[in-house]
């Protein structure tokens, strides 16, 4: 029922690009993204609610294919800053809509 | 806004003895917070749902009456780890919920539980 995330871990130099992904084997109503560094809380990313739908700020956005049950996260020329991580947070149709089901997980490592 | 606190942030205690954590929504009402447990280099896994003035509900596998939650106001809820042992050590983390469509989460800082 959890969520894989894939890739499950990967090192970027700065300025390069990474896509995270993240499937369900459930329908899901909604997709969440979190980062978190070692040691802290989840820092909530973004929201999304539709299937199709995009959204993004600054250099990091994510997509929504409630067809193929699946999420990604985009990050484009990444900074040190963005190194920590990555969760999504799905909440599946016919459950609990305030639930979240976390993901596995990916670590991304940023380096000058 | 949307911050949530979380108190201790770190504490180490003995076996059997048990341990309070409080979860604070600091400038928004959470009717529903949540709390969490996580492993070293693990996900999250979901442990309780806590709603004011209602009793938390639980996930499978988690044992009610060793992790007393208690939702007294719309801003505070409270963790107690009973008769801790050293399986009980981990990270705990809570999250608050603000209202709306969107359900959206924001997480305390999370307390590290050691139990010696």
């Amino acid at each position: 029922q959890q969520p894989v995330q894939s890739p499950q871990a990967v090192i970027l130099r700065e300025g390069e690009d990474a896509v995270i992904n993240c499937s369900s084997s459930k329908a899901l109503y909604s997709v969440h993204w979190y980062r978190q560094k070692h040691g802290e809380a989840p820092v909530f990313l973004m929201i999304l609610l539709k299937g199709g739908e995009q959204k993004g700020h600054e250099k990091i956005s994510a997509s929504f294919n409630e067809k193929k049950q699946q999420s990604s996260l985009y990050l484009t020329a990444s900074q040190l800053s963005y190194s920590g991580t990555y969760f999504c947070g799905t909440v599946p149709y016919g459950g609990a809509t305030n639930k979240l089901i976390f993901g596995t997980g990916t670590l991304l490592a940023v380096q000058p | 806004g949307a911050v949530v606190s979380q108190h201790p942030s770190w504490v180490i205690c003995k076996s059997g003895t048990s341990v309070k954590i409080e979860c604070r929504s600091l400038d928004f009402q959470a009717t529903t917070m949540f709390w969490y447990r996580q492993f070293p280099k693990q996900s999250l896994m979901l442990m309780a749902t806590s709603n004011e003035g209602s009793k938390a509900t639980y996930e499978q596998g988690v044992e009610k009456d060793k992790f007393l939650i208690n939702h007294a106001s719309l801003t505070l809820s409270t963790l107690t780890v009973t008769s801790a042992h050293p399986e009980d050590s981990s990270f705990y983390i809570c999250s608050a919920q603000t209202s709306g469509n969107s359900y959206e989460q924001y997480f305390g800082p999370g307390t590290r539980l050691t139990v010696t």
